[in-house]
């Protein structure tokens, strides 16, 4: 069974940096064809894709936002990170981790989701 | 690309059959997935290349279109189907639509 779950700081200051976790289960990051994504949706609001990594340490950037963002993997490949610098009150959303398996779907089509993490970026 | 859904609210009885629009402002080439977001919970992938089925969902749910159009149908409503509606594509650059919120009248 696929889950993830995305862990961050609930709540932080604005033009501090915002570090979330997603740690996954019944996937390898490792395995030839798997992606990990990070979306985020505003409350009410509808959603935007902001970055991925996938099985061989490719990082994919959302333009708009690519200067201020970072993703990363841990070496268990059971973990993927996502910072995000200078953070304003635009920044607060739910933040989701997502899994994708090229070659099953497509790259960039998110078949498992977590549950989401809620950020406020509050002064 | 951006993406506009139509109608934003759509209201409906149970064993309706129901139409969502999603709109692309340029070929999205077939690219496409719907996702089901209910109140609370992460989107759920319900059709992806405009009419391929995810494994799991009920037939009641299809997909079609091309080129710049591309519908959602709901062929029998249900209780359960009561959610949020994004089209989402994947052709050039990665964009999700506004949303069509569903519910029971």
């Amino acid at each position: 069974q696929v889950t993830l779950k995305e862990s961050g700081p609930g709540m932080l200051q604005p033009s501090k940096t915002l570090s979330l976790t997603c740690s996954f289960s019944g996937f390898s990051l490792s395995t030839s064809g798997m992606v990990v994504s990070w979306i985020r949706q505003p409350s009410g609001k509808s959603l935007e894709w902001l970055a991925a990594i996938d099985w061989d340490g490719d990082k994919y950037y959302n333009p708009s936002l690519k200067s201020r963002l970072t993703v990363s993997k841990d070496t268990s490949n059971t973990q993927v990170f996502l910072k995000i610098t200078s953070v304003d009150i635009a920044d607060t959303a739910t933040y989701y981790c997502a899994r994708s398996l090229y070659g099953y779907i497509h790259y960039y089509v998110m078949d498992a989701w977590g549950q989401g993490a809620s950020v406020t970026v509050s002064s | 690309i951006q993406l506009t859904q139509s109608p934003s609210l759509l209201s409906a009885s149970v064993g309706d059959r129901v139409t969502l629009s999603c709109k692309g402002s340029q070929n999205i080439n077939n690219y496409l997935a719907w996702y089901q977001q209910k109140l609370g919970e992460a989107p759920k992938l319900l059709i992806y290349n405009t009419n391929s089925l995810q494994t799991g969902i009920p037939s009641r749910f299809s997909g079609s279109g091309s080129g710049t159009d591309y519908t959602l149908t709901i062929s029998s409503l249900q209780p359960e189907d009561v959610a949020t509606y994004f089209c989402y594509q994947y052709n050039n650059g990665l964009t999700f639509g506004s949303g069509t919120k569903l519910e029971i009248k």
